[in-house]
């Protein structure tokens, strides 16, 4: 059975860079149908979607992050990771890894959805 | 600010049938997926595409798109689906992501 696992430091100092991984088991990344995403929660508050990669490299960020964010993908260790620079206390949050489906389109509708989830991990921005 | 809108909570007696609703201008090309997130857990995907359900959802969870609004329909809701639902789709350029705010469900 396919499962996520993240990893990395809970206490990050302000305006420095948070790098995380996410190790997949149970699958191969390299996988022609799915991609795989970083999502966070602040505490109290709803979900943001950060980015979505392939195995290929190919990469999609959420554009209020892009100039902070970079997902990159190791097939060779099953992993891909998040970098999130200029941390700020608004980062603070749980940081979710996650697969998602390649895009199906029928009839001119199309859909695709975050079908597994790692149990996440808690990022706290702090001096 | 999030390009999908939902209500911010609803309640349910035990048994009867809720619906959750997200609008957004994208989801007349795009279909929902829905996701029930219980405390300190992650979320779960419950619904997706015209009414996918994945493994081990039950089915009393069903899903329907209508114009710009989605839909998330509990028939029969039982204790343990009270939790927040978030919507998902694209946004307006179809080429990022974005969650609904979330609907608290309380079972009564």
């Amino acid at each position: 059975q396919l499962q996520l696992q993240e990893s990395g430091p809970g206490l990050v100092k302000p305006s420095e860079t948070l790098s995380l991984t996410c190790t997949m088991s149970g699958g191969s990344i390299r996988s022609n149908s799915h991609y795989w995403a970083w999502i966070r929660q602040p505490p109290g508050k709803g979900l943001e979607w950060i980015g979505n990669i392939y195995y290929s490299g190919s990469t999609s960020y959420n554009p209020s992050l892009t100039s902070r964010v970079t997902i990159s993908v190791d097939t060779s260790k099953n992993q891909f990771s998040l970098r999130l620079s200029s941390l700020t206390a608004a980062d603070t949050a749980i940081y979710y890894c996650a697969r998602r489906l390649g895009e199906e389109c029928h009839n001119n509708n199309c859909y695709d959805a975050f079908d597994i989830w790692g149990q996440g991990t808690m990022v706290i921005v702090s001096p | 600010s999030s390009e999908l809108t939902q209500d911010p909570a609803v309640s349910v007696a035990l048994g009867q049938t809720v619906r959750i609703t997200c609008q957004g201008d994208t989801l007349g090309r795009y279909y929902a997926s829905w996701y029930q997130q219980k405390p300190g857990r992650a979320p779960v995907l419950v619904i997706y595409g015209k009414m996918n359900r994945p493994s081990g959802i039950p089915d009393r969870f069903s899903g329907s798109s209508s114009g710009n609004t989605a839909s998330l329909t509990i028939t029969g809701a039982q204790a343990e689906d009270e939790a927040d639902y978030y919507c998902n789709s694209r946004d307006s350029g179809g080429n990022h992501w974005v969650f609904g705010g979330g609907t608290k469900v309380t079972v009564l």
